[in-house]
């Protein structure tokens, strides 16, 4: 079946230091969504890419989804304490009925004022 | 501002006992997803619905669990019998198909501790 891994598992930065998290499909997504999970909270929906090498921003948060449809990743600028918690990448895949999505494991974050 | 509740928010109970969840989903959605996180396993998909029907529940243990959709507004989650390998945090999600893709909204989640 569909696998996702998402690295690192932990990161601990600095605060205003930059973050990234990766995530790598076993097979090609039809797309691919990110969600924050703070801690003692619920996953929260935080943005979807649909497109072949789409970037999109957020504020201080970039999200790019590879060219191939099996890698994406998740940037932010300079860290905020309001970034802390666990930031999940979700895949969709692309055959027909993929309704499901399929989590990675998570990247959690900590920063440090 | 919609979201999806989940009751209770917190459960204790004694192995052996049966545990109810429950999910109110999103008025208009017609997904319900019901996850398991643990820290050691993430995120797992136990049971999903669509339109009521189940179309995966490969992720359930079906000797204890089972999952219902009773009707649109109300979807459930029993163990039966519970057991301490069980506390997890239950989730529940419903979602919304927009040209194919889907995008979950989670509710705050039961807090299951078995003894």
């Amino acid at each position: 079946g569909q696998q996702v891994m998402q690295i690192p598992q932990y990161q601990h930065v600095q605060e205003g230091e930059d973050f990234t998290t990766y995530c790598n499909s076993s097979t090609t997504l039809s797309n691919i969504q990110w969600y924050k999970q703070r801690p003692g909270g619920h996953p929260v929906f935080l943005i979807q890419l649909v497109k072949s090498g789409e970037v999109k921003k957020q504020k201080r948060l970039t999200f790019q989804f590879g060219e191939a449809k099996k890698n994406s990743s998740l940037h932010i600028t300079a860290t905020q304490t309001t970034d802390v918690g666990t930031y999940f990448c979700a895949g969709q895949g692309s055959g027909a009925g993929s309704y499901q999505l399929t989590f990675g494991k998570g990247t959690k974050l900590s920063v440090i004022p | 501002d919609a979201r999806v509740t989940q009751t209770p928010r917190h459960k204790v109970t004694e192995m052996g006992q049966e545990v109810t969840m429950r999910c109110q989903p999103i008025l208009g959605h017609n997904t319900v997803f019901w996850y398991r996180q643990t820290m050691m396993q993430g995120l797992e998909l136990l049971a999903y619905f669509r339109n009521r029907a189940p179309l995966d529940d490969s992720g359930m243990p079906k000797d204890r669990f089972s999952a219902e959709m009773p009707d649109a507004t109300l979807a459930t989650l029993k163990i039966q019998p519970s057991e301490p390998r069980d506390s997890a945090v239950y989730f529940c999600a419903s979602g919304l198909v927009l040209a194919g893709w889907e995008t979950q909204y989670f509710g705050p989640g039961t807090r299951l501790l078995v003894l």
